[in-house]
């Protein structure tokens, strides 16, 4: 009964792979993000998708791509994966309660470690 | 743009003391204000945020925090830490920009040691 769940926990890999981590939620929420943790433990938002349309897209290279194939799934895609790509990545999602009144109170997945080597 | 700013980048309290982190936010309309907590290996939970109402607001595991506008903070307070709060504590704002959800801004985090 996980409320937002992503697999795997950990992904160690080569450079230059294509990786794939993937998130969902059960709680009925309309809008799912991905954030970064770095090494020093610095979370910033990479994307968000609201009803399966991308909201937000902060300064992310573009070998990483989201994919929302419905309302409770957004995966994250890396193409050519890099050494600075290592870090730990935090799904989450939110319910907009209603115009204007929106809470963007979010739910965390558990993270998923990606060394890359 | 909005920031958050998290002056404490370590603190270490003895058990059973009191407990205040610091965090100063700046944000561009309404602020909703969060704190999270993370342990060691694990994902983020949420101890208590801030939308609008009392600014005196309680969380779980025996937090609260004050949303003070003049002075664009949020700090976290707890009357008598425990072993068990040793973690990585992040304050975050975040809020409604109009074309849809805003990701939250997080500080760096104040990492909480307790001393026996």
């Amino acid at each position: 009964d996980t409320a937002v769940s992503q697999t795997p926990k950990y992904l160690v890999t080569q450079m230059g792979n294509d990786k794939s981590i993937k998130c969902e939620q059960n709680l009925g929420h309309d809008t799912m993000y991905w954030y970064k943790q770095d090494s020093k433990k610095f979370l910033k938002i990479m994307f968000s998708y609201n009803n399966k349309e991308l909201i937000i897209n902060e300064t992310v290279p573009n070998r990483f791509s989201p994919k929302s194939p419905d309302k409770a799934h957004l995966n994250l895609h890396i193409n050519s994966l890099e050494l600075g790509d290592s870090a730990v990545y935090f799904c989450a999602s939110s319910q907009e309660v209603s115009r204007g009144g929106y809470s963007n109170e979010q739910f965390f997945g558990p993270g998923t470690r990606l060394t890359v080597l | 743009a909005q920031s958050v700013t998290q002056p404490d980048i370590h603190i270490t309290v003895s058990e059973g003391a009191s407990l205040e982190l610091r965090c100063n936010y700046s944000y561009g309309a309404t602020p909703y204000l969060f704190w999270y907590v993370q342990s060691p290996g694990q994902g983020l939970q949420l101890l208590l945020k801030y939308f609008s109402g009392d600014t005196l607001v309680q969380g779980i595991k025996g937090f609260e925090a004050e949303f003070k506008r003049s002075q664009s903070s949020f700090n976290l307070r707890k009357p008598s830490v425990h072993w068990s709060d040793a973690a990585e504590y992040f304050c975050a704002v975040g809020g409604f920009s109009g074309g849809g959800a805003d990701g939250l801004t997080f500080g760096k985090g104040t990492h909480l040691i307790i001393q026996p």
